[in-house]
């Protein structure tokens, strides 16, 4: 049982180049969210997949696209990346409940835009 | 949306004192509140939560408790040890705008060192 599964760990592209971050659960977990990190910013929803066949924009969606493969499998797509998205992305999915959230995070992937 | 409201931002204490991080919430509709410690360079993991119809809640030396009428909920780490030294997080459950979607709202971070 692997939990939330993230490739790659690390990632260097150049302005304009396209990249998709890829995401998968063994949990059996309905729910699947990405999240961007910037240090004192905290974690900042991109966009999330309730269940399979749904994607919904978060917080901060511009510059990006997803896409759920399947009820394990929930990829980020960066088309055109610019240095303002140097970040840490994390993978996180959950059970779809009202009242106990819990989301396990995968172990992230730091992109580097130059 | 909701807005989460984490402080202090920092946080040094002395080994074997209280460490307290309080968080502020806007939507009253928020019914979760979950907890999370992350080390440098690793993963966010949950540490503790509480439900919105508990004041409080108890892990040994970690508790939480929940005002839901100020909305505002705090974390207390009680005897610190330097192993508690990482980045905190609180977030707030709220509902997303499909239907049956839930999502958290996080607090900026708190990192709390403690000094042996």
């Amino acid at each position: 049982n692997a939990g939330v599964t993230q490739t790659p760990k690390f990632q260097v592209l150049k302005t304009g180049q396209s990249m998709t971050l890829q995401c998968a659960q063994d949990m059996n977990h309905n729910s699947m969210y990405w999240y961007r990190q910037d240090p004192g910013m905290g974690l900042r929803l991109i966009y999330y997949s309730a269940s399979e066949g749904t994607t919904d924009k978060g917080e901060v969606p511009n510059g990006y696209n997803v896409s759920r493969l399947n009820k394990r499998e929930f990829s980020l797509r960066l088309e055109s990346a610019a240095p303002s998205q140097t970040s840490v992305y994390f993978c996180a999915s959950s059970e779809r409940s009202p009242a106990k959230n819990i989301q396990y995070f995968g172990a992230g992937t730091r992109l580097s835009v130059l | 949306g909701e807005n989460v409201e984490q402080h202090p931002s920092t946080l040094s204490v002395q080994e074997g004192d209280s460490a307290v991080i309080k968080c502020t919430y806007s939507d009253s509709a928020s019914n979760y509140f979950p907890w999370y410690k992350q080390e440098l360079g690793k993963r966010p993991q949950l540490i503790i939560d509480i439900r919105s119809n508990v004041g409080e809640k108890k892990d040994q030396r970690i508790a939480v408790t929940l005002n839901k009428t100020a909305k505002h909920f705090s974390l207390h780490i009680t005897e610190t040890q330097p192993e508690d030294s990482a980045v905190y997080f609180c977030a707030a459950s709220t509902q997303g705008s499909g239907a049956g979607s839930y999502q958290l709202t996080f607090g900026k971070g708190t990192k709390l060192s403690v000094i042996p």
